[in-house]
């Protein structure tokens, strides 16, 4: 019973590199999104999408592109990684007729 | 969508039931309300959602009021390891974005 699977668990990139977090939910979940949590705050949304080849912004999409293949997958690609971007990011799923969020154990990213 | 207020923290004693109130004034007919726990180094955790008047689960009650301008996570006899952050978030069930608010940071002394 995986959930929300995020990879990886830890990265650490220089500024101007790119790189994609992955996130996969075996629920067949339609909703999917990502949120980034920096120290001592709250979550705040990057991207959602309501299904596959739906995607729309969130609070912060600056810096961030996402696309949603399948219903399965959700991959958050950082284009130009930039100091601003460390950061701990979560991927959530949601089924149909329910508030509930499933979430992923978390990828921790620090941009030197 | 619907903004969140919650109270930025929170101290208890073991065994004390607590109270977390969320103001929601501008919460949309479809929205439901929805609490989260989280942890150090986790992801949120759900505890329990209700669109009015009073739910309970085996860990916590959720009262909203008729107007559903509020809401109050209730925690019956905490304990040390509930001590966490506490979110409420308003929306419906399908297809809208969700934003969750500051949280309220509880901490329980023994």
């Amino acid at each position: 019973n995986a959930g929300v699977t995020q990879t990886p668990k830890f990265q650490v990139l220089k500024t101007g590199q790119s790189m994609t977090l992955q996130c996969a939910q075996d629920m067949n979940h339609e909703y999917m999104s990502w949120y980034r949590q920096d120290p001592g705050m709250g979550l705040r949304l990057i991207h959602y999408s309501v299904g596959a080849g739906i995607t729309d912004q969130g609070e912060v999409p600056n810096g961030y592109n996402v696309s949603r293949s399948t219903t399965e997958d959700f991959p958050l690609r950082l284009l130009s990684a930039a100091p601003s971007q460390t950061s701990v990011y979560f991927c959530a799923s949601k089924g149909a007729n329910t508030g509930e969020l499933f979430f992923g154990e978390g990828s921790r990213l620090t941009v030197l | 969508l619907a903004k969140t207020t919650q109270p930025i923290s929170m101290d208890s004693y073991e065994g004390q039931e607590v109270n977390i109130t969320c103001s929601h004034n501008n919460i949309a007919t479809n929205d439901y309300i929805t609490w989260y726990q989280q942890f150090p180094s986790q992801g949120p955790r759900f505890i329990i959602q209700g669109y009015k008047t009073k739910v309970t689960n085996e860990v916590a009650s959720l009262f909203i009021p008729a107007d559903r301008k509020s809401s109050t996570l209730s925690l019956p006899r905490v304990s040390l390891s509930d001590t966490a952050v506490y979110y409420c978030l308003v929306g419906d069930t399908g297809r809208r974005a969700l934003t969750f608010g500051s949280g309220t940071r509880l901490q329980v002394q023994p």
